[in-house]
């Protein structure tokens, strides 16, 4: 079992939804990370969080160490932002989580 | 101006040779990194060097060895190479040297088949 897990695995949505994607880790961690992989294989990191809430655009990021549990949420979605969305929890190096494939549709 | 950028972007070569994969970075960044993405998309950390100096080295076969030049370049060299080596392999970078605190900024990726 990988100890970070992220669900659901995959998703579509009409564009303008609310998406909110979840990762739950097992261990304690340090920091956490949500990262873009574009469907050309791109990887971009979105955020880096130890606590509470960050925002970046319509993209939002939130953990909650004390639960081990972080979520991404994007608003009014876009078919732009049709990617695979990965966690990865800080221990001693980072652990990622197994992704979540995001579809967008217009 | 590409912050990280490997070469080359596809590698097709043949099971027992051996190959190189060039990473650089213009972001004045202390740690590198290397990662492999496997056919399911799962990555992992292959290594981490902070200033030159190897960090990390998880659990890879010996036939992959990464050299540090400079705190700017970190290539991997990967000896006899094996059907299961096939992945795409990513460069990141990062300026703090804990692997992690800080954000990470990742190469276009390296698409390696052996055949």
């Amino acid at each position: 079992k990988n100890e970070v897990e992220q669900s659901p695995q995959n998703l579509t949505a009409q564009e303008g939804e609310f998406i909110t994607i979840n990762c739950s880790y097992s261990v304690g961690i340090s920091a956490l990370h949500w990262l873009q992989q574009h469907p050309g294989g791109g990887i971009v990191s979105l955020f880096m969080l130890s606590s509470g809430k960050k925002k970046h655009g319509r993209l939002i990021a939130t953990i909650n160490i004390q639960e081990k549990h972080s979520s991404l949420h994007i608003t009014a979605s876009h078919p732009r932002d049709s990617a695979v969305y990965i966690c990865a929890a800080l221990l001693d190096k980072l652990i990622f989580g197994t992704g979540t494939r995001l579809q967008v549709f217009p | 101006d590409t912050a990280v950028s490997q070469t080359p972007k596809y590698l097709v070569t043949q099971m027992g040779n051996d190959k190189s994969i060039k990473c650089e970075q213009n972001l004045g960044h202390d740690t590198m990194y290397w990662y492999k993405q496997d056919s399911k998309k799962f990555l992992k950390i292959m290594f981490s060097y902070n200033n030159k100096e190897l960090i990390i080295n998880e659990t890879v076969p010996n036939r992959f060895s990464p050299k540090s030049p400079d705190k700017a370049h970190l290539n991997l060299h990967i000896n006899s190479l094996e059907l299961g080596d096939s992945a795409v392999y990513f460069c990141a970078s990062s300026q703090d040297g804990t692997g992690g605190q800080e954000t990470q900024y990742f190469g276009p990726g390296t698409r390696l088949l052996v055949l």
